[in-house]
């Protein structure tokens, strides 16, 4: 079946601007979960939802960053001034219960100029 | 704060040598230790969980408390393992189920 899909799979955007990051997780799947990986570095937790709710939005970085998933399957990030250190792949994963093995999306390779 | 660490980036090995990819935790309750692979031009993806206890593409992994350690291992390495590794951790049942990873390894496996 499909698998994780995130759009765009490619984002060049200039400083200040706001960008939207969308994620189509696994249908019928409660969990999502969205990281950030910088070039050498592992992925790192940004924000989990169990259902519409964000559960734990404990590693968003600062209030430039927010995500919403209002009907509890597609997930949009949304990151306001943009700034260059933001330059990252932003990774999307799902899963059938919290508790159960992680799918990754192909993820979206934002830079910032 | 829980946290893993790999401590090699890159290890390169000919065909049919064994490999060990090391991974370091830091954790004080029970944590759920995995490894996800990334070959090239793929998605991450799930290569083995600790509670599984599987040997996945002849890969095994073995979860010591004692010395907080997952390392990956293979008797004979083969060309299409190579590819990026990452140890992750998750809290235990009823935690948070964020997973933490390390920053990853390259295996490269020569002919």
């Amino acid at each position: 079946g499909a698998g994780v899909s995130q759009t765009p799979s490619n984002k060049v955007t200039e400083k200040g601007k706001y960008v939207e990051l969308r994620c189509d997780p696994i249908s019928g799947h409660t969990a999502l979960y969205w990281y950030r990986q910088s070039l050498g570095q592992g992925p790192e937790f940004l924000i989990y939802f169990q259902g519409t709710g964000a559960a734990d939005d404990s590693g968003l970085p600062n209030d430039r960053f927010f995500a919403v998933r209002p009907e509890g399957s597609v997930s949009t990030l949304k990151i306001q001034r943009t700034e260059r250190g933001d330059s990252a792949v932003y990774l999307c994963a799902s899963s059938q219960t919290q508790m159960q093995t992680q799918y990754f999306g192909p993820g979206t390779r934002l830079l910032v100029l | 704060a829980q946290r893993v660490t790999q401590p090699e980036k890159l290890l390169s090995v000919f065909k049919g040598a064994p490999v060990e990819l090391k991974c370091n935790y830091s954790y004080s309750g029970s944590p759920e230790l995995f490894w996800y692979v990334q070959y090239s031009r793929q998605r991450l993806q799930l290569l083995l969980r600790h509670i599984s206890r599987e040997s996945i593409k002849g890969f095994t992994a073995d979860l010591n408390k004692g010395e907080t350690s997952f390392h990956l291992k293979k008797p004979f390495a083969q060309e299409e393992d190579s590819a990026m590794y990452y140890c992750a951790l998750r809290s235990g049942p009823g935690a948070n189920s964020k997973l933490t990873f390390g920053k990853g390894i390259t295996l490269s496996v020569r002919p």
